[in-house]
């Protein structure tokens, strides 16, 4: 079985400071890795991916996650955050085969202040 | 960008009675899903639906729930007697494999 864990739930920042957002994963087995951000009222929006190939993926609006097989970390970082960053992230992983379902961590409430 | 859409994105219901969640996925998708998100807690895994068929549940996907794919475009998630704790919002999601979930704006199910 897989499990992710958020251990971070929630992080006030400064608008334009950076920011890292920390997601570790259990799973004996190999697994996709995902991001997604909610905004308030809305659904689940798929911010980056890892399935395969370089370690680092990035997303076009300025986030970046890297894999680390080793840690089992996926953490999610963007070196100048907005105000309009301001959101409930979620990391996710799955299986990479069989029925793809998400096991998601519970959440990191990310708020930019001005 | 092609969506996924839910409906109604709001639904109250009295305790015990029947309520229909609605979903169209995208077209060229092949795994269908639900998910359940009680209010301030973790997004839940509740159903995977591939090849007309339900390919794996949770232990939450019990008795009450089932879902159907009645005419090829509608994936339809049924609750046959609601409880107050079934009172989430429910998001519906297809994929191909392994790209990412498309979700939809999910339904505010409330209970009373």
């Amino acid at each position: 079985a897989q499990s992710v864990t958020q251990l971070d739930s929630q992080v006030p920042v400064f608008e334009e400071a950076p920011v890292e957002l920390r997601c570790n994963y259990s799973s004996s087995v190999s697994v996709y890795l995902f991001w997604y951000v909610q905004y308030p009222n809305q659904g689940l929006q798929l911010l980056l991916k890892y399935l395969s190939g370089s370690t680092l993926v990035e997303s076009i609006n300025g986030f970046e996650a890297e894999f680390n097989k080793s840690q089992t970390s996926f953490h999610l970082r963007k070196p100048s955050v907005h105000i309009s960053d301001t959101a409930e992230y979620f990391c996710a992983v799955s299986r990479t085969s069989g029925t793809y379902k998400y096991i998601f961590g519970t959440g990191t409430r990310l708020k930019v202040l001005a | 960008e092609p969506e996924v859409t839910q409906t109604p994105s709001h639904q109250v219901t009295q305790m015990g009675q029947e309520v229909i969640l609605r979903c169209v996925p995208i077209s060229n998708h092949l795994y269908f899903y639900w998910y359940r998100q009680i209010l301030g807690q973790k997004v839940e895994f509740l159903v995977s639906f591939y090849n007309n068929e339900i390919s794996e549940k949770s232990e939450i996907f019990d008795d009450q729930f089932s879902v159907e794919r009645p005419d090829g475009s509608n994936f339809t998630l049924k609750i046959r007697s609601t409880k107050l704790e079934d009172s989430a919002m429910y998001f519906c999601a297809s994929s191909v494999p392994p790209d990412g979930y498309t979700f939809g704006s999910g339904t505010r199910l409330t209970v009373v």
